[in-house]
C-alpha cells in the first residue's frame, strides 16, 4: 500500500539550473511532510518540512511547496550544486491519526546534477 | 557530537536463523524508531520506542521484536530469517517521539540472508 509516491527514479540537471523532485500522497489524513536527502552508505538526513497549515517553506536554496487539494508537493533546489547529487526521499505522516511519528517513504529519486 | 550510531554495519545470515541489530541515540535523545529499506524501495516503518515503552508497530510480522534499555539505546531482533528479510535496516531517534518530530538517522545495518 503505497501511500507516498515518487514517479520519477532520477532526475538529472545541470549545475546552476534548478531543480524540481516530485511528491504525492493519497492519504488525505497527512499534515505534515518532510524531505531527507540520501548519500550513499550514510543515513538519510532532513532536508526541509513543511506543515499543511503552509503552502511553502523555504530554506536557504531549498523550497517546499504543498498543494493540498491535489495531494502532491514538490521540493526546489535553486541554484543545483553538484553536492546535491544524491537520493531524495520524500515523507509524509498524520500528527492526529497516530500517537507516534510512523512516517511513510516514497521510493527515493536519485538527483545527478552535472558540472 | 555523536549521531545515531548502528552496529553491526553488515551482517550475512542464512535463513532461519535470528539476528540482533543495535542502536544507540542522539544523546539525549529518548525516542528511537526502527525502519527497514528494501532495494529499491523507501524505508518502511517498523517500531517506534520511547522511555523503554513500544508506542508504535508497524505491519510486520511477530517474528520482529524489538527493545530499549534504560541508556535509550535499542536492539531489534529478528528471528527465524527469510531471504526477504534482506535489506537496510535504519535506526532513527528523536528528542520525545512526538509526532511532528523529525527524524535523525544511523548509517544502517546491510542484512543480507542467503
Amino acid at each position: 500500500d503505497q501511500q507516498v509516491k515518487q514517479n520519477s527514479p532520477s532526475l538529472s540537471v545541470q549545475e546552476g539550473r534548478i531543480s524540481i523532485l516530485n511528491c504525492d500522497y493519497t492519504n488525505s489524513m497527512f499534515d505534515y511532510f518532510l524531505w531527507y536527502k540520501k548519500y550513499p552508505a550514510e543515513g538519510p538526513t532532513f532536508l526541509i518540512s513543511i506543515s499543511s497549515i503552509k503552502d511553502k517553506n523555504e530554506d536557504g536554496r531549498f523550497t517546499v511547496f504543498l498543494n493540498k487539494s491535489a495531494k502532491h508537493l514538490s521540493l526546489h533546489i535553486v541554484p543545483s550544486q553538484p553536492g546535491d547529487s544524491a537520493v531524495y526521499f520524500c515523507a509524509a505522516l498524520s500528527t492526529n491519526l497516530y500517537n507516534f511519528n510512523k512516517f511513510y517513504f516514497g521510493s527515493g529519486t536519485k538527483l545527478n546534477v552535472k558540472p | 557530537d555523536a549521531g545515531v550510531t548502528q552496529s553491526p554495519t553488515h551482517l550475512i545470515k542464512t535463513r532461519g536463523q535470528h539476528v540482533t541489530l543495535r542502536c544507540s541515540p542522539i544523546s539525549g535523545h529518548k525516542s528511537v524508531s526502527w525502519y527497514q529499506q528494501v532495494l529499491g524501495q523507501g524505508p518502511q516503518f517498523i517500531f517506534q520506542y520511547y522511555e523503554k515503552e513500544e508506542r508504535g508497530r508497524g505491519n510486520f510480522p511477530d517474528r520482529f521484536s524489538a527493545r530499549q534499555f534504560p541508556n535509550y539505546s535499542s536492539e531489534l531482533n529478528v528471528n527465524a530469517l527469510l531471504l526477504g528479510d534482506s535489506a537496510l535496516y535504519l535506526c532513527a531517534s528523536s528528542l520525545a517521539g512526538n509526532t511532528d518530530e523529525k527524524l535523525f538517522f544511523g548509517s544502517g545495518t546491510q542484512l543480507s540472508v542467503l
